[in-house]
């Protein structure tokens, strides 16, 4: 079994400070985990993912994540954040021995603030 | 090139009524997979189907709900006899074959239910 835990159902920030939304994860093996944005009124877009070959991933938009196994966190970082940037956020888990449907968590409000 | 894409956008419906949603995938994607986004939640897994394979139904929530898809394109999303609590964006994806849990899923725009 997996799942995902964002430990922020809101952030607000204001523009040009640094942001960091939190994920924690539970996973029988190995997990693959992404970050997906969801901005009002379009689709999911993919961040970025952890895939095993880096700790540290940089996705788009000046987003990175840092997997971290002994504390199960994948936070995800902006060092200054844009209006643009305004939106909802998905911490996701994969599992690959299952079932290769996604977990996503419950999602983190990111608003900024001129 | 072309997304996935879903229709209708938009679909009130009366309580008891049945209801159809429609998923376009990337055309050469073998998996798809079905979503439900209740207001202010996460996306709660519902369908997935791949290829020739069985579909994985373990995210269906009552028997109300049942899926298609033909062959590796259109796939149908049918709830029947809604409830208001089926109101949510009903979410498309599909990807190549996932041979590991770290291929990428692309997602529709959606499906925005709602039951009166």
């Amino acid at each position: 079994a997996q799942s995902v835990t964002q430990l922020d159902s809101h952030v607000s920030v204001s523009e040009g400070t640094p942001v960091l939304l939190r994920c924690n994860y539970s996973s029988s093996y190995s997990p693959s985990l992404f970050w997906y944005v969801q901005h009002p009124n379009k689709g999911l877009q993919l961040l970025l993912k952890y895939t095993s070959a880096a700790t540290l991933v940089k996705g788009i938009n000046g987003f990175e994540a840092e997997f971290k196994k002994s504390e199960t966190s994948f936070h995800l970082t902006k060092p200054s954040a844009h209006m643009s940037d305004a939106a909802e956020y998905f911490c996701v888990v994969s599992d690959p021995a299952g079932r290769r449907a996604l977990t996503f968590g419950s999602g983190t409000r990111l608003q900024v603030q001129p | 090139g072309a997304g996935v894409s879903q229709s209708p956008s938009n679909k009130v419906t009366e309580k008891g009524k049945d209801v159809e949603l429609r998923c376009d995938p990337i055309s050469g994607h073998t998996a798809l997979y079905w979503y439900r986004q209740r207001l202010g939640q996460g996306l709660e897994f519902l369908i997935y189907f791949q290829g020739n394979s069985a579909p994985d139904k373990s995210g269906l929530p009552s028997d109300r709900f049942s899926a298609e898809r033909t062959g590796e394109s259109v796939s149908t999303l049918t709830i029947q006899r809604t409830q208001q609590e089926d109101s949510a964006v009903y979410l498309c994806a599909s990807s190549l074959e996932p041979t590991s849990g770290a291929v990428r899923q692309y997602f529709g725009p959606g499906t925005r239910l709602t039951v009166t």
